[in-house]
């Protein structure tokens, strides 16, 4: 199993869907857990941390499920603007970078 | 706040010669990581420093790769001689401490390529 694993899509849903992505990771001992964001030719950006209790950001919303292993993150009503990929981070000392979900919001 | 600055943005050589990137960090970041990032992955670490020393360089290929961050706060990441599979962007990100519980911040990255 690898360390840290997403579905790469692509995801092609139109504007005001909700979307959800899923993240699974291997190491149990994982204590930090992120989503980023990476636009095409562009530098990961930080999206959210994912916390224990679940979180919220606007539209965004993180999900941690430690029995499990896995983080989701779901969007609701999709912009264009969020066309990208979607990148899970976990880990400890060192993170480790899923390779990504890409998702395209068509109008 | 300025963030994580890297030059070159491009970089275009031939195989077998020599190539250096720079990175400095977000003002008060201990901590400084080294990325590779090729096409339809996700960053993979090369190396990471906590103030000058470098603290996991596991991943960093040795015969050609080499870096160092002189008086922990400006790195360089050199590659001599570079192979046609160097070709990649490099990242360079960093963050208040070593911690995993602080997230990084990237550079715009160096986009090499290796002819």
């Amino acid at each position: 199993r690898k360390e840290v694993e997403q579905d790469p899509g692509p995801f092609n849903v139109p504007e005001g869907a909700t979307v959800a992505f899923n993240c699974t990771y291997s190491n149990s001992a994982s204590q930090s857990f992120f989503w980023y964001r990476q636009d095409c030719r562009k530098e990961p950006k930080l999206l959210m941390s994912v916390y224990s209790s679940g979180n919220e950001d606007g539209r965004f919303t993180a999900q941690l499920n430690r029995a499990s292993q896995y983080i989701s993150l779901l969007i609701r009503d999709s912009k264009l603007s969020d066309s990208a990929t979607y990148l899970c981070v976990v880990g400890n000392t060192p993170l480790v970078f899923g390779k990504g979900t890409r998702l395209s919001v068509i109008a | 706040e300025a963030g994580v600055v890297q030059s070159p943005r491009y970089k275009i050589i031939e195989k077998k010669q020599p190539v250096a990137f720079w990175c400095n960090p977000i003002s008060g970041h201990n901590t400084l990581y080294w990325y590779r990032q090729n096409l339809g992955q996700g960053p993979e670490l090369l190396i990471r420093y906590e103030n000058e020393e470098a603290v996991d360089d596991s991943q960093l290929p040795k015969d050609r790769f080499s870096a160092e961050r002189l008086k922990g706060v400006d790195s360089t990441l050199k590659i001599q001689p570079a192979e046609l599979g160097d070709s990649a962007v490099y990242l360079c990100a960093s963050s208040p401490r070593e911690t995993g519980s602080y997230a990084q911040y990237f550079g715009p990255g160096t986009r090499l390529t290796v002819l």
